[in-house]
């Protein structure tokens, strides 16, 4: 069964330019969560959907980040316009839906961001 | 609001050696806790994961954690460790849910002298 992927690995991109990540999370996972991880700190929750919907978006810096997940499959998360401190790892994970328990969150490789 | 505090940066200890990593959580009540490792040019991977019952945990590739609700720690150790070891470890905690987000420590980079 594939893991979570991401696209691309590495972008390199200008300040003031627009960059678009993308998630697509283990199939049948209704679970989808966006985190970073910018210079040496620590990883830091951004965003999670339930299908198509948002369910917490608390950890989203600003409003030049918007994330969207149409159909509940895969997810977007867009820089526009990028700045220099957005530089950093972006994780994406899925988790089932459901249950009573815990449902394990598995992440995928991340996305390197440069923002020069 | 909740915390996680790795209070180690960097370690270096030798193969074969023991290792210790330190994990201290700041939250409510006791939440589910986790270690995740990231090894170079890789995503994280979940090593351990304490709920509840037995304090002592033991994860994948030899590691185990310890659970002190009194100290609120969650410290991971391995007896030996190995050249593949070197990695990044993450400690972090999530609230009781069967989905909620997840709070993670700084980390703790570790290296391995041969």
């Amino acid at each position: 069964e594939a893991g979570v992927t991401q696209f691309p690995s590495h972008s390199v991109i200008e300040k003031g330019q627009t960059v678009t990540l993308r998630c697509d999370p283990i199939s049948g996972h209704d679970n989808l969560y966006w985190y970073r991880r910018v210079m040496g700190k620590e990883i830091k929750f951004l965003l999670h959907f339930v299908k198509e919907s948002k369910q917490d978006e608390s950890g989203m810096p600003n409003n030049r980040f918007l994330a969207e997940r149409t159909g509940g499959t895969y997810s977007t998360l867009k820089v526009q316009p990028a700045e220099l401190e957005d530089s950093g790892v972006y994780f994406c994970a899925s988790s089932e839906l459901g249950g009573s328990s815990y449902n394990e969150q598995f992440f995928g490789p991340g996305t390197r961001l440069t923002v020069l | 609001a909740q915390s996680v505090t790795q209070p180690d940066i960097h370690i270096t200890v030798s193969e074969g050696a023991s290792l210790e990593l330190r994990c201290n959580y700041s939250y409510g009540a006791t939440p589910y806790l986790f270690w995740y490792v990231q090894s170079p040019g890789q995503g994280l991977q979940l090593l351990l994961k304490y709920f509840s019952g037995d304090t002592l945990v033991q994860g994948i590739k030899g590691f185990e954690a310890e659970f002190k609700r009194s100290q609120s720690s969650f410290n991971l150790r391995k007896p030996s460790v190995h050249w593949s070891d070197a990695a990044e470890y993450f400690c972090a905690v999530a609230m009781y849910s069967s989905a909620s987000k997840i709070i993670f420590g700084s980390g703790t980079r570790l290296s391995i002298r041969p």
